[in-house]
């Protein structure tokens, strides 16, 4: 049974660009979080999604927009991309919203 | 908006030596999570504890929730260098999504 599996693992942006990164939750799993982790940091609250809909969003800019899928995966899409969004971005997925998180790898963003 | 802070920022200690990171909350919880993350690595969920004076035990760790619902604690005893990592509580306090705290840095010298 495949855990949290998130694409791509690093990446390289420069500033302006746009970024998608992607998730596959665990299986059995309906709902997916996203987190931005700043090196040292804990991981902030991006947004939730729960039945294709974006249900609880955190203190994050309109650049940052996501999508949830039939089959459950998501994306978290990043618009003009600033040096400050260089982190490590983490994918969790639970049963609900009220469960244990399950967190993916994460994908490494840096912006230059 | 809703902010979760841990104590002490980073500990280092003997092995054998016991641990605790403490977790406070400014609005009150109707639940908190734990999660440990090594090094290069990512959260992975611990425990989570719901009700008021809640205490929880796992070998080692023991987890307690506040009367108030607004603080938790996390008490390792007999480190051991297995414990190494940063130990975040994360809390909710609509029931949905969880704030992560700013994280306890446990370095366990052998």
């Amino acid at each position: 049974d495949a855990g949290v599996t998130q694409s791509p693992t690093h990446l390289i942006k420069t500033r302006g660009q746009q970024v998608t990164l992607r998730c596959s939750p665990k299986s059995g799993h309906d709902t997916v979080s996203w987190y931005q982790q700043a090196l040292g940091q804990g991981p902030q609250f991006i947004f939730q999604y729960y039945e294709e809909e974006e249900r609880q969003r955190g203190n994050f800019p309109d650049r940052f927009s996501g999508h949830q899928f039939p089959n459950y995966s998501s994306e978290l899409n990043v618009n003009a991309l600033l040096l400050g969004d260089s982190a490590l971005y983490l994918c969790a997925s639970s049963v609900g919203w009220t469960g244990e998180l399950f967190f993916g790898e994460g994908s490494r963003l840096t912006v230059l | 908006g809703q902010q979760v802070m841990q104590i002490p920022q980073y500990q280092h200690v003997q092995e054998g030596e016991d641990f605790t990171t403490y977790c406070n909350s400014s609005t009150t919880l109707s639940n908190i999570q734990w999660y440990k993350q090594r090094p290069g690595g990512h959260p992975v969920f611990l425990i989570q504890l719901v009700k008021s004076g809640e205490v929880k035990k796992q070998k080692r760790l023991t987890f307690q929730f506040g009367e108030a619902k607004k603080n938790s604690s996390l008490h390792i005893t007999a480190t051991q260098t297995t414990d190494v990592g940063t130990y975040f509580c994360a809390g909710s306090s609509t029931g949905n999504q969880f704030y992560f705290g700013t994280g306890t840095s446990l370095t366990v010298i052998p």
